[in-house]
């Protein structure tokens, strides 16, 4: 399967910070996604980019899919945005997943 | 829409115990996905279906799980004799064209 890597691991934000997290993978993709998995376990669709970019109020998201890469930006963090955050790919069905960056933000 | 809809969200039960798990895939999706996910191992693929039919069973760890779809709207994962290992957070997906969307999970505990 196509090998997914997500940095960094750990992410500690002050609350009102901005952060980068970055995913690479290992082979062309024609599904990308960024999931966010909440404190409750629940997994949340953030973004569906195989390619460009997009934004939903404080998220945004850019694939470079030249470059197998694709980064996700969240601006101006809330308490709510806590919980890990996963890449995941594909180039048929079989989604591959990053191990994920645990984002905590402090009030 | 509701999303996917998953039952029980949490289930506890001994070890050699029968234990099923229900999916309701959003409608209109013609692809359903069950994975598990567990720390050491993260999120796996268990099985995946297209038009009802398994297509991937490749990731059911054993004969103990077995899945079956036998309608577009319901999927079940059963796992016969439950095992301590099996302890997991168990989560169906279905699809849109290529985008993902998942249910709630259903967290068990075998003990």
């Amino acid at each position: 399967g196509i090998q997914v890597e997500q940095s960094p691991p750990d992410l500690i934000l002050q609350e009102g910070a901005n952060s980068t997290l970055r995913c690479n993978f290992s082979d062309s993709v024609n599904n990308l996604q960024w999931f966010h998995q909440n404190p409750w376990g629940q997994l949340i669709n953030l973004f569906y980019i195989p390619s460009g970019t997009k934004q939903n109020g404080r998220l945004s998201a850019t694939t470079v899919a030249t470059e197998r890469y694709s980064l996700l930006y969240i601006s101006s963090s809330q308490t709510t945005d806590s919980g890990v955050y996963f890449c995941a790919v594909t180039n048929d069905y079989k989604l591959s997943f990053g191990a994920g960056t645990t984002v905590t933000v402090r009030a | 829409d509701a999303g996917v809809i998953q039952s029980p969200r949490h289930e506890v039960t001994e070890m050699g115990q029968e234990v099923t798990l229900r999916c309701k895939p959003i409608s209109g999706h013609n692809s359903l996905f069950w994975y598990r996910q567990t720390m050491m191992r993260g999120l796996e693929l268990l099985i995946y279906f297209n038009n009802n039919v398994p297509i991937d069973d490749s990731g059911m760890p054993e004969d103990r799980f077995s899945a079956k779809m036998p309608n577009a709207s319901f999927s079940t994962l059963k796992i016969q004799p439950s095992e301590p290992r099996d302890s997991a957070v168990y989560f169906c997906a279905s699809i849109q064209g290529f985008e993902q969307f998942f249910g709630p999970g259903t967290r068990l505990t075998v003990l």
